[in-house]
């Protein structure tokens, strides 16, 4: 069942910009996932963050997880418009590993 | 990263017919594989978990009678759209993961067409 829900649903900013994005989840979790989806394309892993882990870095990407609050945010710096595309968060409980996404971010970056 | 490989990428076939979609875990045994579907400017929602050697794991609401899932090797699970219906049109997607703290890996999903 559908569980992370992001916001905000949509985002456009410029090139350089940074682009934060929220997730929230209601249940306890293993781990939180980040994915990017090109238009009618697959998903692309960007992220893994434990639930005992508070931040993580991955080149322009930044995610925390704040557990007591039961949100997570993704930050990318320094935006491309090669970035544009839909941000998933997902989340893996502690009772079995299938992902439950969150209804995304649709992230626009314009040159 | 570990590759996973779904085919076909797209199909149109007409109402009443039946549509097998393959996803493949090309270089890392998969016991476990996942089937999402995903409507337009929607999120993924799971269907069904798939496991090697044994009967597929549906989630509430989606009828095993009308997607059959068959996961015989480590490395191969099916499903099957039988009998589509034009609300069957979506974009179908698997993953395969190694483990509950691992990422997972995701085929590139397939657009059905029901027409």
């Amino acid at each position: 069942s559908q569980q992370g829900e992001e916001d905000p649903q949509a985002l456009s900013i410029q090139e350089g910009e940074n682009a934060t994005m929220n997730c929230s989840y209601k249940t306890s979790i293993n781990n939180l996932q980040w994915y990017r989806q090109n238009s009618g394309r697959g998903l692309v892993h960007l992220i893994l963050i434990r639930s005992n882990e508070r931040e993580k870095h991955s080149g322009r990407l930044r995610v925390t997880l704040d557990t007591s609050k039961k949100s997570s945010s993704l930050l990318i710096t320094a935006s491309r418009a090669a970035d544009t595309a839909s941000y998933f968060c997902a989340t893996v409980t502690n009772s079995g590993y299938a992902l439950n996404f969150g209804k995304g971010t649709s992230l626009l970056v314009t040159p | 990263g570990a590759v996973v490989s779904q085919h076909p990428s797209w199909v149109i076939c007409k109402s009443g017919t039946s549509v097998k979609i393959e996803c493949r875990s090309l270089d890392f045994q998969a016991t476990t594989m996942f089937w999402y579907r995903q409507f337009p400017k929607q999120s993924l929602m799971l269907m069904a978990t798939s496991n090697e050697g044994s009967k597929a794991t549906y989630e509430q609401g989606v009828e095993k009678d009308k997607f059959l899932i068959n996961h015989a090797s480590l490395t191969l699970s099916t499903l099957t759209v039988t009998s589509a219906h034009p609300e069957d049109s979506s974009f179908y997607i698997c993953s395969a993961a190694g483990g509950p703290s691992t990422e997972a890996f995701f085929g590139q999903g397939t657009r059905l067409t029901v027409v």
